[in-house]
């Protein structure tokens, strides 16, 4: 079966503009998660969606970032102004439920300079 | 909050020896993973452990879980070269899904 994609792969910005990444789940899986490994540290879990619902974004620093999965399937994470601290790798991952099987993207790496 | 956190974060071994890495997590959980990843690439599932007790293997990796200690260990045997990478515990609650990560154990085995 295909992975999980992502895409750009790579991304350099300057602070204050704005980026978004894409990410295409596993066909069939229904949740789908944005992650944010900064350097050195574990993932960060950023939002979560069930289909085309949030059901976890705590972690999300709403006054800069946005994520939508509209119908369900493909999903996109918006960074508008971005900051030098945004500098990391945004990983998509999905799964056929909540909590089983987590497939991870290869990630896009953001640098902000 | 739910912390996990793991030891050693940096780990340096020869060829041939053993090692066990441990992760510790601060509240009840029902779902513990270990994750490989190497440089600039993404997380590889290892191994889903749910249960007190439960214990996996594959190839020179074999991971446990205590419940009750709330305590996950991943054990390296004969190591090769091969095995360097960063590894990951993470652990989900049954009531939240949120997937919490330690921040790894950067495994470098020489020859």
């Amino acid at each position: 079966e295909a992975g999980v994609a992502q895409s750009p792969r790579y991304k350099i910005i300057e602070k204050r503009q704005s980026v978004a990444f894409w990410c295409n789940p596993i066909s069939g899986h229904a949740t789908l998660y944005w992650y944010q490994q900064i350097l050195g540290q574990g993932p960060k879990l950023l939002i979560q969606f069930q289909n085309n619902g949030v059901v976890d974004d705590s972690q999300l620093p709403k006054d800069r970032f946005s994520a939508e999965r509209l119908k369900g399937v493909d999903s996109t994470l918006k960074i508008q102004p971005a900051k030098l601290e945004d500098s990391a790798v945004y990983l998509c991952a999905s799964s056929l439920r909540s909590g089983y099987g987590y497939t991870f993207g290869s990630g896009t790496r953001l640098t902000v300079v | 909050e739910l912390k996990v956190e793991q030891n050693p974060l940096f780990l340096s071994m020869q060829e041939g020896k053993n090692y066990t890495i441990y992760c510790n997590y601060s509240t009840t959980s029902d779902r513990l993973y270990w994750y490989r990843q190497d440089p600039g690439k993404s997380l590889e599932s290892l191994f889903v452990l749910l249960s007190n007790g439960a214990v996996k293997q594959e190839g020179r990796l074999m991971a446990s879980l205590d419940t009750k200690a709330r305590l996950s260990t991943l054990h390296i045997t004969a190591a090769v070269h091969d095995l360097s990478a960063t590894y990951f515990c993470a652990v989900s609650q049954h009531n939240n899904n949120d997937m919490r990560f330690g921040a790894g154990t950067r495994l470098t085995v020489k020859p």
